[in-house]
């Protein structure tokens, strides 16, 4: 079956604009995991929803934001964009019910630059 | 913990040898720890798990070691392969007993494997 995809995979930005980053779950997986991953601070959590519903907030400013979908697909902002927002942003999706192993898959993720 | 540097710890092993990738969490609350494999301009992918009421847990050429007393966990990886060369994560899940996918990664090894 289709693994996670994310769209686009690579943009570019100037600073203070804003971007919407896009994730398709593998079929049947609710919940979704976003991570940012730079090469300073590696693989930092920002947020996860599972069934429409943010179920977990990393430590990221309120310029990041992200909402779920009906059919599990997700999408994530980041607004007023800085240079430091410079980062591959990954997406995981999983099962997400209660017998949670953890298991994360992950997408090739979006490469952002931001100039 | 981990190495907070800019610079990935390397291991660069020859094909055949077996190789050790170590890894200190910080959360003495953690009870499930995943290993992942990122290959270049790849997400990561899922390796093998465990839980803290295990100290050893083996899959196809890999084993992990969890040494909760002193929050140490290990990777190793027999008959390394040229394939193999990778940047290595661990990840701990603090709140395995629910349904809570913010892991916190480790900021990974780079392994090379040299034919």
């Amino acid at each position: 079956k289709a693994g996670v995809t994310q769209t686009p995979r690579y943009l570019i930005k100037t600073r203070g604009q804003q971007v919407t980053l896009s994730c398709s779950p593998i079929s049947g997986h609710r919940s979704v995991s976003w991570y940012q991953q730079t090469p300073g601070q590696g693989l930092q959590f920002l947020f996860e929803y599972f069934s429409e519903t943010q179920r977990n907030k990393g430590n990221f400013p309120g310029r990041f934001s992200g909402r779920q979908f009906s059919n599990s697909r997700s999408e994530m902002n980041v607004s007023t964009l800085e240079l430091g927002d410079s980062a591959l942003y990954l997406c995981a999706s999983s099962l997400g019910g209660l017998a949670n192993t953890g298991e994360l898959f992950f997408g090739e993720g979006s490469r952002l630059t931001v100039l | 913990g981990e190495s907070v540097g800019l610079h990935l710890p390397t291991l660069s092993v020859q094909e055949g040898d077996n190789s050790i990738i170590n890894c200190a969490y910080s959360n003495s609350a953690s009870d499930y720890f995943i290993w992942y494999k990122q290959e270049s301009g790849k997400g990561p992918q899922f390796i093998i798990d465990i839980r803290s009421n295990m100290d050893k847990r083996q899959g196809q050429r890999v084993t992990v070691l969890l040494n909760k007393t002193v929050k140490h966990l290990s990777l190793q990886i027999a008959a390394t392969q040229p394939g193999d060369s990778a940047v290595y994560f661990c990840a701990e899940n603090p709140n395995s007993g629910g349904s809570n996918y913010k892991l916190t990664f480790g900021k990974g090894t780079l392994l090379t494997v040299n034919p």
